[in-house]
């Protein structure tokens, strides 16, 4: 069983260049969700999905965009990265309200 | 702002010592998750506590959650190099489907 799978693993961006990164889930889970994860932070949600075609935001969502065409697939985009947006990202996904989360394997992210 | 304070943030002990981390809030919610992480990987459940009072137990851990459902402690016996990780707990305010998540307590465990 795959769970959740995040791709790429690592990346390294310019200031000023855009990514996505991609995450997709095989357990038919309603919820997705991307977060950040920085030291002595916890995790962060940035986005989130209720459904495919439904998008709403989280706690950091200035410079982010998500897209949700398929219910198992979620990207996140960064059209004009900055360094403030290097950080480990985090994909999960969840069946509704509050239940338990399973993650994928994060994408380290740094921003020059 | 609903938040979750962990306490500690770093704990550093020898194999075979006790230790509870404490995740504390003012708000109510209706269910605490406990995630452990490793580097490298993402979180991974631990246990749910739903209901006021509720204690569990696996193996080693005890979880509870507190009567006014505002704050869960995890309790760690004869701590093992295997227990060394990031633990981190979340809390589902008002089933609205978020976790919010507290700022993690680093354990290491040494032999």
């Amino acid at each position: 069983n795959a769970g959740v799978t995040q791709t790429p693993k690592f990346r390294v961006l310019k200031t000023g260049q855009s990514m996505t990164l991609l995450c997709a889930q095989d357990m038919n889970h309603e919820y997705m969700y991307w977060y950040r994860q920085d030291p002595g932070m916890g995790l962060r949600l940035i986005h989130y999905s209720v459904g495919e075609g439904t998008t709403a935001k989280g706690e950091v969502p200035d410079g982010y965009n998500v897209s949700r065409l398929k219910k198992q697939n979620f990207l996140l985009g960064l059209e004009s990265a900055a360094p403030s947006q290097t950080s480990v990202y985090f994909c999960a996904s969840s069946y509704p309200i509050g239940q338990p989360q399973h993650f994928g394997d994060g994408t380290r992210l740094s921003i020059l | 702002t609903q938040l979750l304070e962990q306490s500690p943030q770093f704990l550093s002990i020898q194999e075979g010592e006790n230790l509870t981390v404490y995740c504390n809030s003012s708000s109510v919610f209706s269910s605490l998750q406990w995630y452990r992480q490793e580097p490298g990987e993402g979180p991974v459940l631990l246990v749910t506590v739903v209901t006021g009072g509720e204690v569990k137990k696996l193996k080693r851990l005890t979880f509870q959650f507190g009567d006014a459902r505002k704050d869960s402690s995890l309790h760690i016996t004869a701590a093992q190099p295997g227990d060394t990780g990031l633990y981190l707990c979340a809390g589902a305010p008002s089933n609205t489907g978020k976790l919010i998540f507290g700022q993690g307590t680093t354990l290491q465990v040494k032999p």
